[in-house]
């Protein structure tokens, strides 16, 4: 069974800092990593993909890659309200083709 | 552009019955894909399809099924449905569903909730 484990929630920042996500994956073959960002009541939405070791920078998130450690991180810049969301990390198990498995989300509110 | 459509909105039936809920894609996207959401197991994948053609299938029983259509909306049935059933069904839509595009990343719609009674 491939897994996806997200570090339990919830977690609590203050505007304006670092919220950091993590999440660990079983299946050593994974080549496609996603973070989705869903609002209560909402679909998620893609916040950012990372298919290479090391980091990947867009606005105010950074996403980190370990293939070895089998390790994808999420990091948010400057935390704000609007932030405030459950995080959802995804590894793609379908080779070229989507099939995602999700971690159950950890859910992040920033406090004004 | 019109998003993913997903009809209807809600549905409650009874156990024991049916139900057929339906997606229609972005245009031009010919990858479908649904997902069970539900507050205990979280997102989980059902199958996926390109071209009329299921391509990947999830670890759900056979009373789960769908299709896709030449104009690319798709189709999912339960069969048989069980209070276990009850959930968000999110249908995924991607222009290529080729993981490694850039330019093809999933796209969900609102979802059909889904209360068996």
């Amino acid at each position: 069974q491939k897994e996806v484990e997200q570090n339990s929630g919830p977690l609590s920042v203050p505007e304006g800092a670092i919220a950091s996500l993590n999440c660990t994956y079983s299946d050593r073959v994974s080549q496609s990593f996603f973070w989705y960002r869903q609002y209560s009541g909402k679909s998620p939405e893609l916040i950012m993909s990372i298919y290479s070791n090391g980091d990947k920078e867009d606005g105010r998130f950074t996403a980190q890659l370990n293939k070895a450690s089998q390790y994808v991180s999420l990091l948010i810049r400057d935390s704000q309200p609007s932030d405030s969301a459950t995080y959802l990390c995804a590894v793609n198990s379908g080779g070229s083709n989507y099939k995602l498995t999700f971690g159950k989300g950890t859910l992040l509110t920033v406090n004004p | 552009k019109a998003g993913v459509t997903q009809t209807p909105r809600y549905l409650i039936k009874t156990r024991g019955q049916q139900v057929t809920l339906s997606c229609s894609p972005i245009s031009g996207h010919r990858s479908v894909s649904w997902y069970q959401q539900t507050p205990g197991q979280g997102l989980q994948f059902l199958f996926e399809y390109f071209s009329e053609t299921q391509r990947n299938k999830g670890n759900f029983p056979g009373r789960f099924s769908g299709r896709q259509f030449s104009n690319s909306r798709s189709e999912m049935n339960v069969s048989t449905l069980e209070l276990g059933d009850s959930a968000l069904y999110l249908c995924a839509s991607s222009l290529s569903g080729d993981v490694s595009w850039p330019n093809s990343p999933l796209h969900f719609g609102n979802g059909t909730r889904l209360t068996v009674t």
